[in-house]
């Protein structure tokens, strides 16, 4: 299994507070993504990175940011957290095959 | 219209039967993948496959890319297969864009 762990797993939070949650991985892998997963939509794609200080957008990426400033770690920030953010947000890894992709364990997140 | 559509939404089976899961895209792809999440648990993969098909244990992963339709089939069914199956599709070369994903299958196999 791939080394991918996220924390905290469980969060709640109320609107308007920021909240951080990290993503950390023992792979040395170069890319890593945040997905966030919500009923009758499936998963999406935040933010990705592909290398140290090398991030760009996903398809729903309003209200997020992320930093990578090591290889081992991908943050995602919500600078002030919404409702409409509650979710489950999966952090992956892409394996020595590119196309493959490893993910992590989840956060629960519910705002409040 | 999505990328990735996904049918059945929910499939409740018999212990035994044999399972069909049915994926198509619309877009281009370097790769397709098959998931795998259990109830409140974490995502596992468990296909990814650029032609032809795969076979792992009792799953069978196919894919027709002139007809852009991959299916995940399961034989001789079981309870602990009960899921939800994520199709997903690579549109870059070496997924770096991440994945874009249907909206799954709810599988219950029911003893």
């Amino acid at each position: 299994d791939a080394g991918i762990t996220q924390s905290p797993r469980h969060k709640v939070t109320e609107t308007g507070t920021p909240v951080t949650l990290r993503c950390h991985q023992t792979e040395n892998h170069r890319y890593m993504y945040w997905y966030r997963q919500d009923p009758g939509h499936g998963l999406r794609l935040i933010h990705y990175s592909y290398g140290v200080k090398d991030t760009d957008k996903g398809e729903v990426s309003d209200g997020y940011s992320v930093s990578r400033s090591k290889t081992e770690d991908f943050l995602l920030t919500l600078e002030s957290a919404t409702s409409s953010q509650t979710s489950v947000y999966f952090c992956a890894i892409s394996g020595k095959n590119r196309d493959e992709q490893y993910f992590g364990p989840g956060t629960r997140l519910t705002v409040t | 219209k999505n990328e990735v559509e996904q049918s059945p939404q929910n499939l409740t089976a018999q212990e035994g039967e044999f399972i069909t899961i049915n994926c198509s895209y619309s877009v281009g792809i370097s790769a397709l993948h098959w998931l795998q999440q259990h109830p409140g648990g974490g995502i596992v993969s468990l296909f990814m496959l650029s032609s032809g098909k795969k076979k792992h244990g009792r799953l069978i992963a196919t894919i027709n890319i002139q007809e852009k339709h991959s299916s995940l089939h399961i034989t001789a069914s079981h309870p602990r297969d009960s899921a939800v199956y994520i199709c997903a599709v690579s549109k870059v070369e070496g997924g770096a864009d991440g994945l874009t994903f249907g909206k799954g299958t709810h599988l219950i196999i029911q003893p």
